[in-house]
């Protein structure tokens, strides 16, 4: 079954305590991305990656770290959380045509207090 | 700059009714593609359509439409005969194929409620 996988679903954590979210899809994609979820605000990308070892930054990459060592992973690393980051997050993949649908995660709500 | 606005940010309707959501989008692209996706109270995502930018056929599938003008830049949802299940957050969004991996750019969300 075609999936992408995102751990954990659920984190509260403290300010400035190092987290990762991990990210693992099983569908080959080329392109991987992060999205942060705020109400009123949609979803908004926060970094992406096109292939292994090629990252960049999207709309909303402060506070934020990713890397991309192998095709089907993609962590998102908050080195130093703070509780403006309290969101829900979405990771998702695409294949490299672009002209499918973006598959996503189960979402990881963490709250930093 | 490419933008999509969903103006409804809440609709509440009783079951039964017909609803339809409204999205209006932005790009100067003349290649783009156009989703809708649905959230439910469980939080993930569900991918419900994508239309591309050359196709403006409408479609139909179940109780679910869409409705795509490119004169008006719409690209319109609507539920018939709603049920309580359809009760969700439903997302507009847009992709410009080769724009920052693949992005989605997606639209404030309509929370929908469909009351018995």
């Amino acid at each position: 079954e075609a999936q992408v996988t995102q751990n954990p679903r659920y984190l509260i954590t403290v300010t400035g305590k190092k987290l990762t979210v991990t990210c693992s899809q099983n569908m080959n994609h080329e392109y991987m991305s992060w999205y942060r979820q705020d109400p009123g605000l949609g979803l908004r990308q926060i970094y992406y990656s096109m292939n292994v070892e090629v990252t960049d930054k999207g709309d909303v990459p402060e506070g934020y770290k990713v890397s991309r060592k192998e095709k089907r992973n993609f962590p998102l690393i908050l080195e130093s959380p703070s509780p403006n980051q309290t969101s829900l997050y979405f990771c998702a993949s695409r294949s490299r045509t672009g002209v499918t649908e973006a598959f996503f995660g189960q979402g990881t709500r963490l709250t930093v207090v | 700059a490419q933008k999509v606005t969903q103006a409804q940010t809440e609709i509440s309707v009783v079951e039964k009714e017909d609803v339809t959501l409204d999205c209006v989008y932005e790009t100067r692209d003349t290649t783009y593609y156009l989703f809708w996706y649905k959230q439910p109270p469980s939080g993930e995502l569900v991918f419900l359509i994508r239309r591309n930018s050359f196709d403006e056929q409408n479609e139909i599938s179940g109780r679910y439409s869409w409705n795509f003008q490119k004169s008006t830049s719409s690209f319109n949802f609507t539920i018939t005969a709603s049920q309580v299940v359809d009760s969700a957050v439903y997302f507009c969004a847009l992709s410009l194929i080769y724009n920052q991996g693949g992005k989605l750019i997606f639209g404030q969300g309509t929370e929908l409620s469909v009351k018995p």
